[in-house]
């Protein structure tokens, strides 16, 4: 048990428009999902922690106008880029964490702003 | 602030030999530490953690609060550890701060 998947897997845009990352817990019910950004070649970089029915809580230096999330359910958890520009081409990594201490990864979103 | 180093971006070693992963951290308060690992073309996928004290694949991961450190080790290296390693920190386990990574590779 304990999967994550992220929809689309990678996707390609052009600057300006919005994008939509889903994350959701296949098998679990997620009270909490964490999003991170992810250089090529560089760690994980935690954006925001996302909590069931209430506001993200964004990392300092995170724009939350620009990276939107929603945590509707127990089980989903979105994060949309708006007006996505090139520097914002990056891989984006969902996780979930199903009790105290364990968090569960998505595969990850491969996103390419043109 | 709370920062995780991994000093090592490659560490390579043969099949059998002794590997150490290092991780040092700094952190004021009495931080959970855990090591992830990631295999080729696979997702992130939690290792071990401090707070369980277990080995999980041969690996162990001691925290020396002195000098700050949780680094990884196992005394006979396989070719299926080649992977990636994270070292985090968790200040309370509602945020997760990575390390940059060492990737292991294990030649046979």
């Amino acid at each position: 048990g304990a999967v994550v998947s992220q929809h689309p897997s990678w996707v390609i845009c052009k600057s300006g428009t919005s994008v939509k990352i889903e994350c959701r817990s296949l098998d679990f019910q997620a009270t909490t999902m964490f999003w991170y950004r992810q250089f090529p070649k560089q760690s994980l970089m935690l954006m925001a922690t996302s909590n069931e029915g209430s506001k993200a809580t964004y990392e300092q230096g995170v724009e939350k106008d620009k990276f939107l999330i929603n945590h509707a359910s127990l089980t989903l958890s979105t994060l949309t880029v708006t007006s996505a520009h090139p520097e914002d081409s990056s891989f984006y990594i969902c996780s979930a964490r199903k009790n105290t201490d364990t968090q569960y990864f998505g595969p990850g979103t491969r996103l390419t702003v043109l | 602030a709370q920062r995780v180093t991994q000093p090592e971006k490659l560490l390579s070693v043969f099949k059998g030999a002794p590997v150490e992963l290092k991780c040092n951290y700094s952190y004021s308060g009495s931080p959970e530490l855990f090591w992830y690992v990631q295999y080729s073309r696979q997702r992130l996928q939690l290792l071990l953690r401090h707070i369980s004290r277990e080995s999980i694949k041969g690996f162990t991961a001691d925290l020396n609060k002195g000098e700050t450190s949780f680094h990884l080790k196992k005394p006979f290296a396989q070719e299926e550890d080649s992977a990636m390693y994270y070292c985090a920190l968790s200040p309370d386990f509602n945020k997760f701060y990575f390390g940059s990574g060492t990737k292991l590779n294990v030649k046979p």
